[in-house]
């Protein structure tokens, strides 16, 4: 599975779109992205996943690059219930899901 | 439905005792995983099943026993309990490689 890298900490301002990259340029063409969230020391929530299409849910949008080796996810309306960890998975056929550390969140009243 | 359940929700242990920190779900998925959390950390992969009676290794498996003998449940082992087995353990179970739903967590420490 592919390694990720993302920012460890973002600032946005509620009511504002929040764009969380992630860097992932060894993916495999079998490889999808995963985005997960973890508010305080809850377990995490599932948000959205994606393989090369761009793909949008009731939570967010997900944006790969053509090349597939970057992504962003996109929380269209940040609120103060987004502040959390966000974390960036790749993840091919094998069921190890490997979380990295993820982007800490943090949005501003 | 209760979804993914973690009992105990808190735990402290002295160095060299052994538990099993339960989970069990009731959405009928074939694949489970076990991961601990330590402070500040992300997660790490212990043990994960894609079915009753199959099990495999994560990335930090050494320490640590599962079995899975029901769809339902998938018990994690501390053989014997070492202060760096202090964390919090997360147990998940999915669908189809799909999402993962996620417990509450299990809050050990070892002392």
């Amino acid at each position: 599975d592919a390694k990720t890298t993302q920012p460890p900490s973002m600032d946005c301002a509620e009511g504002r779109a929040a764009n969380l990259p992630c860097n992932h340029s060894t993916i495999s063409g079998n490889e999808y992205v995963y985005w997960y969230r973890q508010i305080h020391s809850q377990g995490p929530q599932y948000i959205i996943h994606g393989l090369k299409n761009n793909e949008t849910n009731e939570m967010a949008s997900l944006i790969i690059t053509e090349d597939r080796k970057s992504s962003t996810l996109i929380l269209p309306h940040a609120t103060l219930r987004d502040t959390a960890v966000y974390y960036c998975i790749a993840r091919s056929g094998t069921y190890k899901y490997i979380f990295g550390t993820g982007t800490r969140l943090k949005v501003l009243a | 439905n209760a979804g993914v359940t973690q009992t105990p929700e808190f735990q402290v242990l002295k160095t060299g005792q052994s538990m099993t920190l339960q989970c069990a779900q009731d959405m009928n998925h074939e694949y489970m995983s076990w991961y601990r959390q330590d402070p500040g950390m992300g997660l790490r992969l212990i043990h994960y099943s894609v079915g009753a009676g199959i099990t495999d290794q994560g990335e930090v498996p050494n320490g640590y026993n599962v079995s899975r003998s029901t769809t339902e449940d998938f018990p994690l082992r501390l053989l014997s309990a070492a202060p760096s087995q202090t964390s919090v353990y997360f147990c998940a179970s999915g669908e189809g490689g799909y999402e993962q739903y996620f417990g509450p967590g299990t809050r050990l420490t070892v002392t």
